[in-house]
């Protein structure tokens, strides 16, 4: 059980285009999912707290005009990079956080997103 | 601010020869403490949670315990397909549920 999709794994796209990302929790529902950005040989940064049916948190730094995040259903958020440059390249890793016994976030398998 | 640190950086064993990993952290009041294996161009594939000090919690060959200042990932008997990041993260009660991570230890076990 807790299994989290991304999609797409792989993404390459044009300087100046939008990205979106799409996260699924595919066995439990999910009223919060978080958005990470991972750089090599770093760890995970959280850029925002998804809420299904608000708005998201952004934390302090991240823009939220520039990565807009919506949570349309208890098992789907997206993140939309728009007008993506190069320095926007990364690793987007979302988590859905499972809020029954174990409250306890499961990661999706991650999109690596290159910009050209 | 939430605080984790881990040590070492890298840890490269040989197949069977046990270790630990560290974890400290300081937070304005603990909710739980996380371990998450990372294998390279993967996410985080969750292993254990620990509530409270004394705490311990086994699965396979991985077994973590925790104090009041830090957590212990020990790894007996090592095998090659037990390399990967192992990261360590704290959630604070006054945070969402948010996660502070460490940096990680990067273990790799040879043959």
């Amino acid at each position: 059980g807790a299994v989290v999709s991304q999609h797409p794994s792989w993404v390459i796209c044009k300087s100046g285009t939008s990205v979106k990302i799409e996260c699924r929790s595919l066995d439990f529902q999910a009223t919060t999912m978080f958005w990470y950005r991972q750089f090599p040989k770093q760890s995970l940064m959280l850029m925002a707290t998804s809420n299904e049916g608000s708005k998201a948190t952004y934390e302090q730094g991240v823009e939220k005009d520039k990565f807009l995040i919506n949570h349309a259903s208890l098992t789907l958020s997206t993140l939309t990079v728009t007008s993506a440059h190069p320095e926007d390249s990364s690793f987007y890793i979302c988590s859905a956080f499972e809020g029954g016994i174990q409250e306890t976030q499961y990661f999706g398998p991650g999109t690596r997103l290159l910009v050209l | 601010e939430d605080q984790v640190t881990q040590s070492p950086e890298a840890l490269r064993l040989q197949e069977g020869e046990s270790s630990s990993l560290n974890c400290s952290y300081t937070v304005s009041g603990l909710r739980g403490l996380f371990w998450y294996r990372q294998d390279p161009g993967k996410g985080p594939e969750f292993l254990f949670t620990l509530y409270s000090a004394g705490e311990e919690k086994e699965k396979e060959r991985l077994k973590a315990t925790l104090t009041k200042k830090e957590s212990f990932l020990h790894i007996t008997a090592p095998k090659p397909e037990d390399s990967a990041t192992y990261l360590c993260a704290v959630q604070a009660i006054s945070n969402d549920y948010k996660l502070s991570f460490g940096a990680g230890t990067t273990v790799t076990v040879r043959a």
